[in-house]
């Protein structure tokens, strides 16, 4: 079956302008993540969705940053007013659960001028 | 506060050998430990998960133990190919479940 998708895969922006980040989870998938990985550096935990419940967002980084999840299914990473260090590769996942296999979309490279 | 360190960062060997490589955590509190390999520009390809109640699994060439109450895992890669140069990173599942990865090893097996 389909896998995770993300778009756009490449996002090339000016700085102060605000950006969204699509994720396209597995169908059927009821958590939903989102990382960053910034060049050279690890995978930075963002912010996860669980089926209904509230999110949990201290991850993100700064209030420029916010994530969505409209009917459970796909997910919007927005980042207002962005910043050069925002550039990264924005990766989401989704799983069955919180405590089961989570699957990787192949990324957003955002770079930011 | 939960620390997840690879060791080594970077392994080059010739192809058809065995190796491990390692993965340590600070806190035992975990759900459980996935490998992944991330291939140079893509995502990242799930290879085995872990349990916190296991202590191992296969798949294929590839066992990753885990050994809570140390701290530890490792992947053992049996019979190297060119095919299994990538990073290989660890993450554990700790109890605020905010995934938390280690900086990867990469590796490179030699034709």
């Amino acid at each position: 079956g389909a896998g995770v998708s993300q778009s756009p895969s490449n996002k090339v922006t000016e700085k102060g302008k605000d950006v969204e980040l699509r994720c396209d989870p597995i169908s059927g998938h009821t958590a939903l993540y989102w990382y960053r990985q910034s060049l050279g550096q690890g995978l930075e935990f963002l912010i996860y969705f669980q089926g209904n419940s509230a999110p949990d967002k201290s991850g993100l980084p700064s209030d420029r940053f916010s994530a969505e999840r409209t009917g459970g299914s796909v997910s919007t990473l927005t980042i207002q007013r962005t910043q050069q260090e925002d550039s990264a590769v924005y990766l989401c996942a989704s799983s069955w659960g919180l405590t089961d296999t989570q699957y990787f979309g192949p990324g957003t490279r955002l770079t930011v001028l | 506060k939960q620390e997840v360190t690879q060791i080594p960062a970077a392994l080059s060997v010739p192809e058809g050998e065995n190796l491990v490589l390692n993965c340590s955590f600070t806190d035992s509190a975990i759900y459980n430990l996935q490998w992944f390999r991330q291939d140079p520009g893509k995502g990242l390809t799930s290879l085995l998960l872990i349990q916190s109640s296991q202590r191992e699994q296969t798949s294929g060439r590839l066992n990753a133990s885990l050994d809570k109450s140390s701290g530890r895992s490792t992947l053992y890669i049996a019979a190297s190919q060119p095919g299994d140069s990538a990073t290989y990173l660890c993450a554990v599942s700790p109890r605020s479940f905010k995934t938390i990865f280690g900086a990867g090893t990469r590796l490179f097996v030699k034709a």
